[in-house]
């Protein structure tokens, strides 16, 4: 199994651009989910899926879209970047219950200019 | 989600047991209470989680208070690769989104 897989690796978008950051799980999970990681800070939840066809917010969601229209992928969007939104971005998936641990991807790390 | 409170940063010598300590004092009793470690800037890393008795896997032990109000986690044979910053996180036990919030997490150095 390959896990988490995010790409691109790393990006460098200019200021109202748009793109999409890719995020596939091999392992039938779930629940997915995108966080971003600020410079010396703790991760933040964008937004969060419990099944295909099921998005809700997190915590910091402004600025970005999601969908989930199959298991296995849940692609984030940013419309219109903006230097705030320079960031790790790293998606996550896990099983249903209190024993699915959250499995991470590697990370993709997005600079706005 | 109950908030946690963690030390900032704590040193630990290499071979030593690395004890992290956690303050969890407003947790709930279906509450859980997770750890999760990432190593320089990869992705968070599922170390442990219990409920309220002590819990040890091949990574850690979990030792949680009677009153459930505190943890720590305590890996026994600190090595130079455990040095990472490590979350501690309470989530409720039923949940039905999984999700997680993160604190800042205690940033372990561990010292040769």
């Amino acid at each position: 199994n390959a896990g988490v897989t995010q790409t691109p690796k790393f990006r460098i978008l200019k200021i109202g651009q748009s793109m999409t950051l890719q995020c596939t799980q091999d392992m039938n999970h779930n629940y997915m989910y995108w966080y971003r990681q600020d410079p010396g800070m703790g991760l933040k939840l964008i937004y969060y899926s419990v099944g295909a066809g099921i998005t809700d917010k997190g915590e910091v969601p402004n600025g970005y879209n999601v969908s989930r229209s199959t298991t296995e992928d849940f692609p984030l969007r940013l419309e219109l970047a903006a230097p705030s939104q320079t960031s790790v971005y790293f998606c996550a998936s896990s099983a249903k219950g209190h024993r699915g641990e959250q499995y991470f991807g590697p990370g993709t790390r997005l600079t706005v200019t | 989600d109950a908030k946690t409170t963690q030390p900032p940063s704590m040193d630990c010598a290499e071979g030593r047991a690395a004890n992290l300590p956690c303050n969890h004092s407003t947790i709930s009793g279906n509450e859980y209470v997770y750890w999760y470690r990432q190593i320089h800037s990869q992705g968070p890393q599922y170390i442990i989680h219990g409920l309220k008795n002590n819990e040890t896997n091949e990574m850690a032990s979990l030792i949680i208070t009677e009153d459930r109000k505190s943890s720590t986690l305590i890996l026994p044979h600190a090595t130079l690769r455990d040095t990472a910053v490590y979350y501690c996180i309470v989530r409720v036990e039923a949940s039905n989104t999984g999700k997680l919030i993160f604190g800042q997490g205690t940033t372990l150095q561990v010292k040769p």
